[in-house]
This record gives structure tokens, C-alpha cells and sequence, in this order.
């Protein structure tokens, strides 16, 4: 496809449940980015990735929280061990170039995350 | 701290008036600012990008300005359609770091 593509595009899931969430990023672009949306709230970072350089991590809000990239292409989100406050919409973000660069960052169009 | 702000509260405009919607941050140095688009359930869409250096930026019926001194950015729609209809996010990325810090919206409801 020509844009980036998330799946699945809702999820609901029992609270302490582990949960796998895949992003396909736009073929080329070397930078990929996860971000969380709460109700009404901007953009959250989580995690960035840059070609197979090591991950910033830095945005993870806990230990639970995991993310990887397989041949600098497909990514997926992990989360463990699932609490309420980790239900939001997570957005997956392609760009060219390098992040930070100012090259638009192209989106999905998101997991809708529901922790019973 | 670090904070972007954009105004919460929706602006509603008339069809064929011109929208302004701001985005004020602080303890901040950005290298650009982005503006973006998002309708409900979908992802942003980016629309603008201006830099530190330019005091203004133009794309058909949008235009951005940037004043560092004051810490913000303006963005400007006219002549604006129901079709704008939607929420506006200001993000900035400061040197050295490498995802953008985006603000929280704000949503235009343009009345035809």
C-alpha cells in the first residue's frame, strides 16, 4: 500500500493481558515512530527507530512497554501485563531521512486500545 | 519546564472567513515547527513546515508564521470551507533531538 498501515485498527483486550500491535511503515523510509494519543490530548512519544541504529527509547512510559523493527521495516508494539491508563489510540509514524531532520512524518491511522 | 499550548477550546468560524489558530510554547529552541491536521479517527496529516529562520510560510490557502522571539506560531486558513473542518496540531522538534513534541489541538468547526 502507499501509506502506512496499522493493525488491527481496535483492539479490546482484559486488564494483566499482553497485547501485540504492527505497524507496516511506507517502503524506504528509514525512520519509524510510535506515539500515543490519550482522549483529546496531544501526541505522546514512545519510540523512534533509525535504520538499525539502537532505539530511542526514551518515551516508553514503563518496563511494560516494548517495541522492536525486524529487517528496518515492519514494527511492532508490545505491551505487558496491560493497566487501564494504557488505553489509547497508538500511532505509527513513517518519514525519509533521519528523525529530527524535518521531513514529514507520514501516520497510520492508529490501534484503538480498550483495557477492560 | 518544556510546554506547547494550543487554545482547547474549538473556534468556530463562518465559511469564507479567515481561521487563525495559535500555538505558544516555552523553554523551547526549535529548529522548525510543523503543523498538521487530524480528522477524527485518523491519523495527522501533515500540512506545513516552516524553520527558525523563516518568518513566514505559504501553501495555497494556509500560511504559517513563526516569531522565535515571542515563542509562537500562527496558522493562518483562508477563505475557509466546511471541508477544514477539523483538528490542528502544532509539533516542534528542538536540535539534537530527533521526534517531535506535538501540542494538543485544536479543533476548527467551519459553518457553511
Amino acid at each position: 500500500g502507499a501509506g502506512v498501515s496499522q493493525s488491527p485498527s481496535n483492539k479490546v483486550t482484559e486488564k494483566g493481558k499482553d497485547v501485540e500491535l504492527r505497524c507496516d511503515p511506507i517502503s524506504g523510509h528509514t525512520a519509524l515512530y510510535w506515539y500515543r494519543q490519550s482522549l483529546g490530548q496531544g501526541l505522546e512519544f514512545l519510540i523512534y527507530f533509525q535504520g538499525n541504529s539502537a532505539p530511542d527509547k526514551s518515551g516508553l512510559p514503563s518496563d511494560r512497554f516494548s517495541a522492536e523493527r525486524t529487517g528496518g521495516s515492519v514494527s511492532t508494539l508490545t505491551i505487558q501485563r496491560t493497566q487501564q491508563e494504557d488505553s489509547a489510540v497508538y500511532l505509527c509514524a513513517s518519514s525519509l531521512g533521519q528523525g529530527g531532520d524535518g521531513q514529514p512524518q507520514h501516520f497510520g491511522d492508529g490501534t484503538r486500545l480498550s483495557i477492560l | 519546564s518544556q510546554k506547547i499550548e494550543q487554545n482547547s477550546e474549538a473556534l468556530n468560524i463562518q465559511e469564507g472567513k479567515t481561521a487563525t489558530l495559535t500555538c505558544n510554547y516555552t523553554n523551547y529552541s526549535p529548529a522548525y515547527l510543523q503543523w498538521y491536521r487530524q480528522d477524527p479517527g485518523r491519523g495527522p496529516v501533515f500540512l506545513l513546515l516552516i524553520r527558525e529562520n523563516e518568518k513566514e510560510k505559504r501553501k495555497e490557502r494556509l500560511k504559517v508564521t513563526f516569531d522565535t522571539t515571542l515563542k509562537q506560531s500562527l496558522f493562518h486558513i483562508t477563505a475557509s470551507q466546511p471541508a477544514d473542518s477539523a483538528t490542528y496540531l502544532c509539533a516542534l522538534v528542538s536540535p539534537g533531538r530527533r521526534a517531535l513534541t506535538f501540542g494538543s489541538g485544536t479543533r476548527l468547526q467551519v459553518q457553511p
